[in-house]
C-alpha cells in the first residue's frame, strides 16, 4: 500500500530557480492538500484541491502554485524559489471535506533554498 | 484568528505515564485531533475528540478536553520506546463553510528514555 507518495524526498536549489514537487495518492481520494513544516510552527496550509478540478489557498499560497493534474497528482511548483521556502513540504489527501476524513500524509520533501 | 500552543519537548522514562498538553483559541472548533510524527515521515491521526466530549480512550490513549479552558491533553500510558517522536494538537476550521483545513500547533517532541 503506497498511500501518498512524494517526490523528490530531497531537493537544493539557488535563489529564483523554479520546480515542481510532485504528489500522488493511490486511495480513491477526493481532497488533496499541500503543507509546509517549520521549526517551531508546525504545519501551515498553503493550498487544497477539495476535488478534482477545484484549487483554493491555504493560510500561506504566495510564492507557489498548485495544479490539480487528475484525481491522483496534485502538485505544487515554486516559480521563483527565495531562501524564505526553505522548508519540508508535505502532501496529504482525504476522503472528502468532512470533518472525520483523517488525513493521510506523504513522507515529505526537504527543500533547501541558497 | 486560530492559534494552537504546544509545549516543545517531554521526557519520560519508559513504562511512566506521557501527558501533552494543547490550548487554541478557536471557540468554534469542532473536532480536536492528535498526530504522531515519526523521524523522516508524515504524519498519522492518532485520535480525535469531539468537542461535545470531555474524554476520549482508545487502548493506551487517553484525550481529555477541557473546553471551558479551550485545553487538550493526551495521556499516554504505559509509555514504550516506540512511542518516541513528535506529537502534534491540530483543530478544524469553519465546518459551516464546508472548507475542511486544520489548524496544526508546533508539535511536542516525546523522548521515551529506557
Amino acid at each position: 500500500n503506497a498511500g501518498v507518495t512524494q517526490t523528490p524526498k530531497f531537493q537544493v536549489l539557488k535563489t529564483g530557480q523554479s520546480m515542481t514537487l510532485q504528489c500522488a495518492q493511490d486511495m480513491n481520494h477526493n481532497s488533496m492538500y499541500w503543507y509546509r513544516q517549520d521549526p517551531g510552527m508546525g504545519l501551515r496550509l498553503i493550498y487544497y484541491s477539495a476535488s478534482e478540478g477545484t484549487t483554493d489557498k491555504g493560510e500561506v499560497p504566495n510564492g507557489y502554485n498548485v495544479s490539480r493534474l487528475n484525481k491522483r497528482e496534485f502538485s505544487l511548483r515554486l516559480e521563483s524559489a527565495a531562501p524564505s521556502q526553505t522548508s519540508v513540504y508535505f502532501c496529504a489527501s482525504s476522503a472528502g471535506l468532512g470533518l472525520l476524513s483523517p488525513l493521510h500524509f506523504g513522507n515529505g520533501t526537504r527543500l533547501t533554498v541558497t | 484568528g486560530e492559534d494552537v500552543e504546544q509545549s516543545l519537548f517531554l521526557s519520560v522514562r519508559e513504562g511512566d505515564s506521557s501527558v501533552i498538553n494543547c490550548t487554541y483559541t478557536d471557540s468554534s472548533s469542532t473536532y480536536l485531533y492528535w498526530y504522531k510524527q515519526e523521524p523522516g515521515a508524515g504524519l498519522q491521526l492518532l485520535t480525535y475528540i469531539f468537542s461535545n466530549m470531555d474524554m476520549k480512550q482508545d487502548q493506551r490513549l487517553t484525550v481529555l478536553l477541557n473546553k471551558k479552558d479551550k485545553h487538550l491533553s493526551l495521556r499516554i500510558a504505559d509509555t514504550q520506546t516506540g512511542d518516541s517522536a513528535i506529537y502534534f494538537c491540530a483543530e478544524s476550521m469553519s465546518p459551516d463553510t464546508g472548507r475542511r483545513a486544520l489548524t496544526f500547533g508546533s508539535g511536542t517532541r516525546l523522548q521515551v528514555q529506557p
